[in-house]
């Protein structure tokens, strides 16, 4: 399986402010995604990083509240920008090595909250 | 037709019990079904999971009951112990490669007594 880290692992942000999350993995995986799980909720899709090209963004997200860059094949960032307090979340960078992989594995998660 | 159904919101049970988590889903092209376990402040971790060409996978205290004919799935934890208190969530995705999404279940939390 691979090893995911993500940084900061919590953060306490202002209202209007930005904050960028980073994913490292310890290996080459060819998908990459970004979660976002509410307090005591299931978890939802933000997007798929696609590397090279821009983010394949779910109902509901958009690109300008939530850039996501994918330079290679081992990191990502997620901005989460000008946040309000509906921002605060769990949210989880995600990986499946390979296309014809089923398997999918979630880093420790970067915990949000916005004051 | 994207929605998988979890249930019970919550379970208590005691040390020693079996823990039971049931799924069920619409989509009949979902060919990939996980079991995530999820413990305060860190990210789910993969439990186990089943493809539907099988009935039943064992893994340890931990097996998944998979009936394709009625969509449904569950997660039996045998033997449970204080530690196995967490959340569960189950999941499904399909084919083809580069859009294979999970779809989570609402989750389960767990609390084993001791």
């Amino acid at each position: 399986s691979a090893v995911i880290s993500q940084k900061p692992s919590r953060d306490i942000c202002q209202r209007g402010t930005s904050l960028t999350i980073q994913c490292q993995v310890d290996s080459q995986v060819t998908m990459m995604f970004w979660y976002r799980q509410q307090p005591g909720q299931s978890l939802t899709l933000i997007a798929t990083a696609n590397q090279g090209s821009e983010a394949t963004y779910e109902s509901g997200f958009v690109i300008d509240k939530f850039p996501i860059s994918r330079p290679n094949l081992t990191f990502s960032t997620l901005t989460v920008s000008n946040m309000s307090p509906e921002d605060s979340s769990i949210y989880l960078c995600s990986v499946r090595p390979g296309l014809s992989t089923y398997e999918q594995y979630f880093g420790p998660g970067t915990r949000l909250t916005v004051t | 037709q994207q929605q998988v159904k979890q249930s019970p919101q919550s379970l208590i049970v005691q040390k020693g019990g079996i823990s039971i988590i049931n799924c069920a889903y619409e989509n009949t092209a979902f060919d990939y079904f996980p079991w995530y376990q999820q413990f305060p402040g860190k990210g789910p971790a993969l439990l186990i999971a089943i493809r539907p060409d099988v009935s039943e996978k064992k893994e340890g205290r931990f097996t998944i009951s998979f009936n394709k004919s009625a969509k449904q799935f569950s997660l039996h934890i045998m033997d449970s112990q204080p530690g196995d208190s967490a959340t569960y969530f189950c999941a499904a995705s399909r084919s083809p490669g580069s859009a294979r999404q999970l779809t989570f279940g609402s989750g389960t939390q767990l609390t084993v007594l001791p």
